[in-house]
């Protein structure tokens, strides 16, 4: 596609629901990244993928986040037994290589009641 | 850690006006700096960018020189236009290729 895509645009989950957010990068970028931005907040880095390896999970917050990449395209990341604090946007980016400039998606909203 | 602070907002103007954002960083080594905007509505689209100390910068009249003495990229535009109401957010880039994001700006230009 022209840009990264992200779905859902809209989440939202009851406190213990897991859920799933996908990312569909643009197509022959190796790396795909995911951040998370909080309200009113710059976004904060997750996990770093080149092509199927996930080469950098250090930002993921607690052991319920799960993200990957199995043939080095889509990525989905997934939340167990989601929390209030977990109530965000999730942002997914892909570049060339990394070095190259990044390129995000819209973003995934979710709201954890 | 990598860290960036930018100046908090929010930025009024009046169209027409001198703008400019500060930024600086701390970094261990030498990372690749950059300026995203956020429009209303929108994602995170990539505005400039300097990939070493003295390089500057430049997209839609806005500009921003990489300063290693003084760990800054301070975001100028010379003449602000309504359509440049936006979050703008600093970053950085490591040698793993992780950006480190400032906590954004917003300005609001009046016209």
């Amino acid at each position: 596609g022209a840009g990264v895509s992200q779905s859902p645009r809209y989440k939202v989950a009851k406190r213990g629901q897991d859920v799933a957010l996908r990312c569909d990068p643009i197509s022959g970028h190796v790396s795909l990244f995911w951040y998370q931005q909080a309200l009113g907040q710059g976004p904060e880095f997750l996990t770093y993928f080149q092509n199927e390896a996930q080469l950098d999970k250090s930002g993921l917050p607690s052991d319920r986040f799960f993200a990957e990449r199995p043939e080095g395209s889509v990525s989905t990341l997934k939340i167990q037994r989601t929390q209030q604090e977990d109530s965000a946007v999730y942002l997914c980016a892909s570049s060339l290589d990394g070095s190259a400039g990044a390129f995000f998606g819209q973003g995934t909203r979710l709201t954890v009641v | 850690g990598d860290s960036v602070t930018q100046m908090e907002g929010p930025v009024t103007l009046s169209e027409e006006a001198f703008l400019t954002i500060n930024c600086t960083y701390t970094a261990t080594g030498y990372p690749s700096l950059f300026w995203y905007v956020q429009y209303p509505g929108e994602g995170l689209q990539l505005l400039l960018k300097a990939t070493k100390a003295d390089d500057k910068g430049s997209n839609k009249g806005f500009e921003a020189t990489y300063r290693k003495e003084t760990t800054s990229f301070h975001l100028e535009k010379g003449s602000v236009q309504v359509s440049d109401s936006a979050v703008y957010f600093c970053a950085l880039r490591d040698a793993g290729n992780k950006l480190t994001f400032g906590g954004g700006t917003r300005v609001l230009v009046k016209p």
